[in-house]
């Protein structure tokens, strides 16, 4: 089965709104990793949080290890928040293998 | 100025040939990835390489040989290619944990 689930799948947000994106994944992980993705774009790094809580501007990822679950929230969200966000796991036996949720697909209405 | 650097940007090959994608980075990281992104699948591991050694081959393909000249470089030469193969080819490194991305190589097969 898919290791790591992401949902939504995707979202529409009205500008200035909140949202929460999860991620769960299958095995234990020991490094967890946000990316964002601009359709042809690359993959940037949003937050590296293996556990706890992080933040970053208006982002804040929560990730409770033992749960196997990560979140993150944006707050305020701007039109160019839209994009891709993506949950990447490293199993503990992976080495630094990232695996891949498929995404939550964000568009952000002005 | 860039720190990982991909080249070319876009690549189209005709089925059957061989093809060389470069990847550079100067962000003094010791570990180096290669990752796909096609249409039918989410982004998925190919290579890890550590202190330009192999360390994970998850590419079921031998059509795919990492080749890393210097430390800092790792390429990804394909042959005999398929239109399978067309795809987003990005590289990544790391020092620790914290993955990196490049923009990518999208290579179209015809």
């Amino acid at each position: 089965g898919q290791q790591v689930q992401q949902s939504p799948a995707s979202l529409v947000l009205q500008e200035g709104e909140n949202a929460e994106l999860q991620c769960n994944f299958s095995s234990t992980a020991t490094r967890l990793q946000w990316f964002y993705q601009r359709p042809g774009g690359s993959l940037v790094s949003l937050l590296y949080n293996p556990s706890g809580t992080k933040h970053t501007g208006r982002l804040t990822s929560t990730t409770v290890t033992k749960e196997r679950r990560s979140s993150l929230h944006i707050s305020s969200s701007q039109t160019t928040d839209s994009g891709t966000y993506f949950c990447a796991m490293e199993r503990s036996s992976a080495g630094n293998k990232l695996t891949f949720g498929i995404g939550t697909r964000v568009l952000v209405r002005p | 100025d860039p720190k990982i650097i991909q080249k070319p940007k876009y690549l189209v090959a005709v089925t059957g040939s061989e093809k060389i994608l470069i990847c550079e980075q100067y962000l003094g990281h010791n570990a180096m990835y290669w990752y796909r992104q096609s249409a039918k699948k989410p982004l998925e591991f190919m290579f890890s390489y550590s202190y330009q050694k192999l360390m994970d081959n998850q590419t079921a393909s031998s059509r795919f040989q990492p080749q890393s000249s210097k430390k800092n470089h790792l390429d990804l030469q394909i042959t005999a290619l398929k239109p399978d193969d067309s795809a987003t080819y990005f590289c990544a490194s790391s020092q620790d944990a914290e993955q990196f991305f490049g923009p990518g190589t999208r290579l179209t097969v015809l």
